[in-house]
């Protein structure tokens, strides 16, 4: 089945040691998101990529990154951990076909600063 | 103007009972108005979706009622179930450049006793 997966489900990382998400899909979608998703909170999006354009939020820290290799892989580096930032990263996908708007979301990875 | 605002914040309801959660925007640019189930620990699924050229679209038990004029939306879930326990978000959406980037409201937590 054609879907969104992400690697590892659970994190656990030390303060300010840094960490890479990862999210692959199979739908061969050109646009790509990360979220963040606190406790009882909506996603709140980090930045996105349509194809290999690199578009990141007005309100996103530094301390993200992102990489797109190709077209099925997108990564998400933390380079220095807070504990602000424990919370499930969640990736999605859209087509980026005109007038298609529908994202498709992996299960997301729950990360955890020590 | 960008954002979207959702109630209620949390609702209990009775097994077979009717469940409905509102939205409103301001943003009248907004052309496409996803809903999202989440259940714990997992990412986002969209349940339904409508364009504003429409007023009302029914897949199975949920049905979104869409009200322009008003710049309201509201999903309906009819006879409600146990198993329909999830967190719901509503969602809007306008396709500059084909990004879709979807603009969340805060999320309901639905609870539907057995």
């Amino acid at each position: 089945d054609a879907m969104v997966i992400q690697n590892p489900r659970y994190q656990v990382t030390q303060f300010g040691k840094p960490v890479t998400l990862s999210c692959s899909q199979t739908l061969n979608h050109n646009v790509m998101y990360w979220y963040q998703q606190k406790s009882s909170q909506a996603p709140k999006l980090l930045f996105h990529y349509y194809d290999k354009d690199f578009n990141n939020e007005a309100d996103t820290p530094d301390n993200f990154q992102s990489r797109r290799p190709n077209t099925s892989f997108c990564f998400l580096d933390i380079r220095s951990p807070g504990l602000g930032d424990a919370a499930m990263y969640l990736c999605a996908t859209s087509s980026g076909l005109a007038g298609v708007h529908t994202q498709y979301f992996g299960p997301g990875t729950r990360l955890t600063v020590l | 103007q960008q954002q979207v605002k959702q109630s209620p914040q949390s609702l209990i309801v009775q097994k077979g009972g009717i469940s409905i959660i509102n939205c409103a925007y301001e943003n009248t640019a907004f052309d496409y108005f996803p809903w999202y189930q989440q259940f714990p620990g997992k990412g986002p699924a969209l349940l339904i979706a409508i364009r504003p050229d429409v007023s009302e679209k029914k897949e199975g038990r949920f049905t979104i009622s869409f009200n322009k004029s008003a710049k309201q939306f509201s999903l309906h879930i009819m006879d409600s179930q146990p198993g329909d326990s999830a967190t719901y978000f509503c969602a809007a959406s306008m396709n500059p450049g084909n990004t879709g980037k979807l603009i969340f409201g805060q999320g309901t937590t639905l609870q539907v006793k057995p």
